[in-house]
């Protein structure tokens, strides 16, 4: 099972929207309705930012919204801000061998 | 508040074995199934294993199968992995996740531990 295809970078100034990019198969992103989204400030731990495609925690602001077509599903962060500088992961259910799969990440930066 | 906390990291040789354990609270630990998530130093994350809430179903990655035993007592709201025949590519951070579903695999892992780090070196 490979790891989903998400670009390594995207970089965006305050106030902009950016979008990130998770490319995976029929056997996981574009299977299912399990694709969750992860941030990952410097030396800290993963945070749930999105679950089920497009679902928001509690407390996860709605300037983050996700999204999916066909096998990709994407990340939006509209209003960019300073502290969404970090890395994003997308991960899925999948029906292979391998029960969950992980994006390969984005490092989001705020010019 | 949900807490996981991670221990048992540390430095072991090669074909070496380690005990990783994780102590959850501030929620109903045995609804709940649990996971752990490793990420390589400067790497992205890799799922390693789950069970669920009443360890009737365990999954493992393909590349620790064999070698990692995921176990929990519930009575104690811990989980643990048992890394066995560890090799110097199972350095990493190691986290512990938990998910509401109580059944792995069609949920999202709600909360994560701090993680602990585990390096395989002679």
């Amino acid at each position: 099972q490979s790891a989903l295809t998400q670009p390594a970078s995207v970089s965006g100034s305050p106030g902009q929207s950016i979008t990130i990019s998770c490319t995976g198969t029929s056997s996981d992103v574009g299977g299912y309705k399990y694709v969750s989204w992860y941030q990952q400030h410097p030396g800290k731990a993963p945070k749930l930012m999105i679950y089920e495609v497009n679902n928001r925690p509690s407390g996860v602001p709605d300037r983050l919204s996700g999204s999916k077509s066909g096998n990709t599903a994407s990340l939006t962060i509209s209003g960019l801000q300073a502290e969404d500088e970090a890395d994003y992961y997308c991960s899925s259910f999948t029906s292979s061998s391998t029960l969950y799969v992980f994006g390969t990440g984005t490092k989001v930066t705020v010019l | 508040e949900v807490q996981l906390v991670e221990s048992g990291g540390g430095l072991v040789k090669p074909g070496g074995s380690l005990r990783l354990s994780c102590a959850a609270s501030g929620f109903t630990f045995s609804t709940y199934s649990m996971s752990w998530v490793r990420q390589a130093p400067g790497k992205g994350l890799e799922w390693v294993s789950s069970i669920s809430s009443s360890s009737g179903y365990i999954y493992y990655a393909d590349s620790v199968k064999g070698r990692f035993t995921i176990s929990r007592d519930n009575a104690k709201n811990s989980l643990f992995l048992q890394m066995n025949s560890l090799r110097a590519e199972d350095t990493a951070v190691y986290y512990c996740a938990s998910s509401i579903a109580a059944r792995p695999g069609r949920t999202q892992f709600d909360y994560w531990g701090q993680g602990t780090l585990v390096i395989v070196s002679s």
